[in-house]
């Protein structure tokens, strides 16, 4: 079993769809974060939490550290959306990766 | 203007081969790390160093060597390459170690015949 589980592995939306991807974790943790990969293969991070919640434009991320488990959520969602988002989490000297959730909006 | 770039985009070599991957960032961080992207897309972490130590070395075959000879860069040497090698290699940076955003080049494609 990965340390980092993300789910679901793929996703399809119809544009304007409320979208949420889900990431639990079975390790200890300083931050979480999220990263987007276009299809062309860039990757951007989008936020780093360690408590709470964030939001920046349609994107909201919040972290439950009690349950190890944070939820990304995209609201108004549209086809330039459509990309892998990566939970990753990090810690003393470590960082792990899920395995990514693919996602794409159909307009 | 590019913040971590990565050199070359694209590298085709023969088994056996040695290569290198350069990567610099101009952002005036720390910390640079290396990550592979295997076929299936799973970033797993290579190497960090801060500083020009190396801070993270995870379980990855002595072939591969990381060099840093200043903080704003940090290169991957490759020997005696092998079809498992071929991956998309990710260079990143932060400001510090650790629990920071990490500004990510644009990858190098590694494809070993």
């Amino acid at each position: 079993k990965n340390e980092v589980e993300q789910s679901p592995q793929n996703l399809t939306a119809q544009e304007g769809e409320f979208i949420t991807i889900n990431c639990s974790y079975s390790v200890g943790i300083s931050a979480l974060h999220w990263l987007q990969q276009h299809p062309g293969g860039g990757i951007v991070s989008l936020f780093m939490l360690s408590s709470g919640k964030k939001k920046h434009g349609r994107l909201i991320a919040t972290i439950n550290i009690q349950e190890k488990h944070s939820s990304l959520h995209i609201t108004a969602s549209h086809p330039r959306d459509s990309a892998v988002y990566i939970c990753a989490v990090s810690g003393t000297y470590k960082y792990i990766f899920g395995t990514g959730t693919r996602l794409k909006v159909l307009a | 203007d590019t913040a971590v770039s990565q050199t070359p985009k694209y590298l085709v070599t023969q088994m056996g081969n040695d290569k290198s991957i350069k990567c610099e960032q101009n952002l005036g961080h720390d910390t640079m790390y290396w990550y592979k992207q295997d076929s299936k897309k799973f970033l797993k972490i290579m190497f960090s160093y801060n500083n020009k130590e190396l801070i993270i070395n995870e379980t990855v075959p002595n072939r591969f060597s990381p060099k840093s000879p200043d903080k704003a860069h940090l290169n991957l040497h490759i020997n005696s390459l092998e079809l498992g090698d071929s991956a998309v290699y990710f260079c990143a940076s932060s400001q510090v170690q650790g629990d920071n955003e990490q500004f990510f080049g644009p990858g190098t494609r590694l494809t070993v015949l």
